[in-house]
């Protein structure tokens, strides 16, 4: 398996713009998250995700976050509109269970807004 | 638990030297203690955990202790090498749905 994929690694856009961040899991894993990491706050998860469905949104930070998971190959992370404060590395990570089993990442997407 | 400690988020040995990074954790029921490796570009790997019904784990030159009755457990790394030179993070369930809580993270560095 080539492990947790994530598009685009690199992204820059202007502030107000939409940006769409995708992943797709390992595949077999039903457990899906995504996290965010800054210097500031480390690693936050925003949102997991369990047979496709969302299970724990609280740590999403506002309305301008969303996340779908329309299948169990995909799932994209949607922030509309952009705020330079949403500059960050977004990592996707699955598993074959809950926090009490090994969560595979992905290389993350390096999200710069302007 | 749902609160997780890191020290010291900072970390510079020689190479062959030991490397200590300790946690504490806030939720006494939490069983599951996994620490990962992030190295520059790549996201956490995870590279061993331990679980509560034991108070150590070794694989290699990599240990994990684990006190319950403190809260606090600690990865130990010996006759460090260059290439462990990485972000280490701790971790333990949540109480609420068994997610995952991450620790500020250790940068660790070895100079040869």
């Amino acid at each position: 398996d080539a492990g947790v994929i994530q598009s685009p690694r690199h992204e820059v856009t202007e502030m107000g713009q939409e940006v769409t961040l995708r992943c797709k899991p390992i595949s077999g894993h039903d457990y899906l998250f995504w996290y965010r990491q800054t210097m500031m706050r480390g690693l936050e998860l925003l949102i997991y995700f369990n047979n496709n469905v969302p299970i724990d949104d609280s740590g999403m930070p506002e309305d301008r976050f969303s996340a779908k998971m329309p299948n169990a190959s995909f799932s994209t992370l949607k922030i509309q509109p952009s705020e330079p404060r949403d500059s960050a590395v977004y990592f996707c990570a699955s598993s074959s269970g809950t926090g009490y089993t090994e969560a595979f990442f992905g290389q993350g997407t390096r999200l710069t807004v302007v | 638990g749902e609160n997780v400690e890191q020290h010291p988020s900072t970390l510079s040995v020689q190479e062959g030297d030991s490397a200590v990074i300790k946690c504490t954790y806030s939720d006494s029921a939490s069983n599951y203690f996994p620490w990962y490796k992030q190295e520059l570009g790549k996201g956490p790997q995870l590279i061993i955990d331990i679980r509560s019904n034991v108070g150590e784990k070794k694989d290699q030159r990599i240990a994990v202790t684990l006190n319950k009755t403190a809260k606090h457990f600690s990865l130990h790394i010996t006759e460090t090498q260059p290439e462990d030179s990485a972000v280490y993070f701790c971790a333990a369930p949540s109480n609420q749905g068994g997610k995952l809580i991450f620790g500020q993270g250790t940068e660790l560095s070895v100079k040869p």
